[in-house]
């Protein structure tokens, strides 16, 4: 099976502090993923990497950056975390973009849930 | 742009009944469709995906439907048990490659 992981469940950070996420998938994904989750908004896209030091913005990128130096791990970084960040933080990864689109299936950590005070 | 949306948002209904989930989407240049489990405060569980070139894929209980023609897919959950009580969101694959959200189906099985 695969498996998502996610450094914290639950953080607490102060505005202006920076904030770092961080994500590992044990089953050598190329693809990983961060959304956010918001009520009433649903999941909207902030970064995704489909390869070692690769990175694309998604829906929302403004406000957060990501690093990819190996391939089972992908951070999610708030460079000066505001209130407006407060939300759960998702991690995901798929296969690859090559092999038929069951190669784009997702698979999701447990999830952060942070609190920006 | 393609756009995805569930309905109902909730539903509530009493244990062993069968039960369907909608989810339509704008644009039939959908390369799959994935349903996904949420329980409260938790992430997100893969349950069933469907490639384009399918109409049905099946898991235990549960069975996924997609037409793309009319721009649909439906999740029917076989006699209902409180433990499927969650929110089950679906989700499209389109032509970027990214997957487009719908908001959710929260469901309830009354015991």
């Amino acid at each position: 099976d695969v498996k998502v992981t996610q450094s914290s469940r639950y953080l607490v950070k102060r505005t202006g502090e920076k904030v770092f996420l961080e994500c590992v998938q044990d089953m050598d994904h190329e693809n990983m993923f961060w959304y956010r989750q918001d009520p009433g908004l649903g999941l909207r896209l902030i970064y995704f990497s489909y390869d070692v030091k690769m990175k694309e913005k998604g829906d929302i990128p403004e406000g957060y950056s990501v690093s990819r130096e190996k391939k089972e791990r992908f951070s999610l970084i708030l460079e000066s975390a505001s209130t407006n960040q407060t939300s759960m933080y998702l991690c995901a990864s798929s296969l690859s973009l090559e092999g038929g689109t069951s190669s784009y299936e997702q698979y999701f950590g447990p999830g952060t849930r942070l609190t920006v005070t | 742009k393609q756009e995805v949306t569930q309905i109902p948002a909730a539903l509530s209904v009493p244990e062993g009944e069968n039960l369907v989930l909608n989810c339509s989407f704008t644009d039939s240049a959908i390369y799959n469709l994935q349903w996904f489990r949420q329980d409260p405060g938790k992430g997100l569980t893969s349950l069933l995906l469907i490639q384009s070139s399918q109409r049905e894929q099946t898991s235990g209980r549960l069975n996924a439907s997609l037409d793309k023609s009319s721009g649909r897919s439906t999740l029917y959950i076989a006699a209902s048990q409180p433990g499927d009580s969650a929110t089950y969101l679906c989700a499209g694959l389109d032509s970027n490659y990214q997957l487009i959200w719908g908001a959710g189906t929260k469901l309830i099985i009354k015991p």
